[in-house]
């Protein structure tokens, strides 16, 4: 049990849906991450935050909105996908950003209809 | 730029021998390096870390990597797999702040 939390594990949705996937951590720590990681292709970091704060955005597109309300809880808006959106989105944290120790969670199977 | 390259998609060993799992980093800073195992439906999970201290780091599971930055590498290695090592490893780089980069990860196989 790594102590980082995602729901769902598994998402279908069309692509004028909108869905919310979560993740929680039971951790303590101070940093959350949302990645993608696609068949063949390395783990794509997409946001940072630390202390609630956004602090890294990696020129994800504007279908996808984190959200961070505290710093046990990490969403991740969607809508309007499209196919190539479907992947393993993984949740990790962190006890600060920066090199730091990431735990991640099981991740959510998201596929676009 | 920094960047990451395991130098192998796909390893396969007999139980018992050793394991090697390749990869090779370009930074511009002094990185902090990791690798992390990801079993089937399963989220990562770390094996070890480097951080400028010693430059042979242990991990779990009898896993260790050694840090050499003439040639600009983190080989991962062990000296008997198990089946229970059979997984997707990922080689990872941290340059200063909040940035992470992965490698494509390397699939191991351990036959009986």
């Amino acid at each position: 049990e790594t102590g980082v939390t995602q729901t769902p594990r598994h998402l279908v949705m069309g692509m004028t849906n909108k869905k919310s996937l979560k993740c929680e951590q039971h951790l303590g720590h101070n940093a959350m991450y949302w990645y993608k990681q696609s068949a063949k292709k390395p783990l794509e970091l997409m946001f940072v935050y630390n202390f609630k704060e956004q602090t890294e955005n990696n020129s994800v597109p504007s279908r996808f909105s984190p959200e961070c309300p505290n710093s046990s809880h990490l969403f991740l808006h969607l809508h309007t996908l499209q196919p190539e959106d479907s992947a393993l989105y993984l949740c990790a944290s962190s006890p600060l950003a920066g090199g730091a120790t990431q735990y991640f969670g099981p991740g959510t199977r998201l596929l676009v209809l | 730029a920094q960047s990451v390259t395991q130098l192998d998609s796909h390893v396969s060993v007999s139980e018992g021998t050793p394991v090697l799992l390749r990869c090779n980093y370009s930074s511009s800073y002094s990185p902090s390096l990791f690798w992390y195992v990801q079993h089937p439906n399963k989220g990562l999970q770390l094996l070890l870390k480097y951080t400028s201290a010693a430059t042979l780091v242990k991990g779990i599971n009898g896993f260790e990597a050694e840090f050499k930055k003439s040639e600009t590498s983190f080989h991962l290695t062990k000296p008997s797999a198990h089946m229970s090592d059979a997984a997707e490893y990922f080689c990872v780089v941290s340059p200063t702040g909040n940035q992470f980069y992965f490698g494509t990860g390397t699939s191991l196989t351990v036959i009986p």
